[in-house]
Order: C-alpha cells, then structure tokens, then sequence
C-alpha cells in the first residue's frame, strides 16, 4: 500500500540552525508532493508543492524541499531556522488521494 | 479572510450523544474532505465530496456519516461517539481532485474542530 514516512517525530535546535526534514513515499507512479505546517493553535497550511519540473522548489518563509525520484524522498530544509518556525510538518503525497505522513514535531529554542 | 470556516472549534459531548460538525467554504471549490487527526498522528482521511459525489475511505467506521447540501457547506455526522473518536477534525476543500494536475488539487484547511467525549 502506499505510504509517507517521516523520518524524526521530534527535532530540537537552537535558532540559526539548520534544518532537514526526511520524507519518503511509496508510490512508483506519478506522484504530487506537499510540506504542510501548523503553527501552534493554527491551521494547516501549505509551505510548498511539487508537481514536476525543477526537483528543488522554493516555498514560503525560506523553506526549500528537494525531489530525489530515484530515492523516493522530498526532503524539507531551511539554512538558519528561527523560534517562530516551531510548529509541526507534515509531508504529503497524492496518487488519487492526499496522504500525510506523521508529522515532525520541531522545536527551535533561543 | 477566513475561506473555510469551521464550527464549533471546541466540542464537548457525552459518550454516545449524537454531534454535528460544520464546515463552510467561499473558494467555490468542487472536493470537500474531512480528516480525523488524533494526538502526534497524522491527519487521516474519512471521506470526501466531489460535488455531490459522495466518496468514503474503505476503513471509516459507519459511525461517521456526512452531508453537503450545497457546493459551500459540508457537515460531519458522528452519530454515536465513543471515547475513541475524540480528535481534532479538520475540513479541507481543494479544486479538484488529488491526482490532477497543476495547482487544482493542493488542499486548503479550516482550523479544525476538537472534540472531547466524556
């Protein structure tokens, strides 16, 4: 059956860190693939998305997500993180339905 | 702004006592989803509209019905509650279906309901 995993449930780091998020999918096919996050008390919404096209896409708040096709993954990364980027991330695939994986938890302490 | 609003965003109900959730949207999007997300899971997928097409997932329990009497409101039906389907549960809607193309299918969520059973 398809699945998302994610790699970590809980990331800590200090602020000005880097970070990167793991995120595998099982599907051969044609796949979308999506970061989610939701803030503390908010709403998912969505940083960014890959339909095709160039494997590095940019999203909000200066996230960026790589597609590696032969590794199956689409991993999240941000260069110098800040204490307002803790929240929650969920990365999610569509293959005729949208499925999350079980989100990373991240905390960026001062 | 809000452009899917969800109602309430707290539910108390007792063990058994029949709830509603509500769930509106002014994107005039065709697909209306509600996903069940439990504490450090990730959100999971009951059914969905595409218009009036009604599509369950294999795997949710006949518990949870819904409803979408016109293209802007979406209700969910949990006709019996038990102590396990206390959860946040989230509305989503998106233009098309997941699998289309370009940007028709990208989901955008309301901020959810969290429903405690007692």
């Amino acid at each position: 059956a398809q699945s998302v995993s994610q790699h970590n449930h809980h990331v800590i780091l200090s602020e000005a860190a880097s970070l990167e998020l793991g995120c595998n999918y099982s599907y051969g096919g044609t796949v979308n693939l999506f970061w989610y996050v939701q803030y503390p008390g908010q709403h998912l919404q969505l940083l960014l998305k890959y339909f095709s096209g160039d494997p590095l896409v940019k999203g909000i708040k200066g996230f960026e997500a790589e597609f590696i096709k032969s590794k199956f993954s689409f991993n999240l990364r941000k260069p110098s993180v800040q204490w307002s980027d803790t929240a929650e991330y969920f990365c999610a695939a569509s293959w005729g339905k949208l499925q999350f994986g079980a989100g990373t938890q991240v905390v960026v302490t001062p | 702004d809000a452009m899917v609003i969800q109602n309430p965003r707290y539910q108390v109900t007792q063990f058994g006592k029949p709830v509603t959730l509500s769930c509106s949207q002014t994107l005039n999007h065709n697909v209306m989803y509600w996903y069940q997300q439990k504490s450090s899971q990730a959100p999971k997928l009951l059914f969905h509209y595409y218009d009036k097409d009604f599509n369950n997932e294999a795997d949710t329990p006949d518990n949870f019905q819904s409803r979408r009497p016109n293209t802007s409101f979406c209700f969910l039906d949990i006709r019996s509650p038990g102590l396990g389907d206390a959860a946040m549960y989230l509305c989503a809607t998106s233009r098309d279906l997941p699998g289309a193309s370009s940007g028709a299918n990208v989901l955008t969520f309301g901020a959810g309901s969290r429903l405690t059973v007692l």
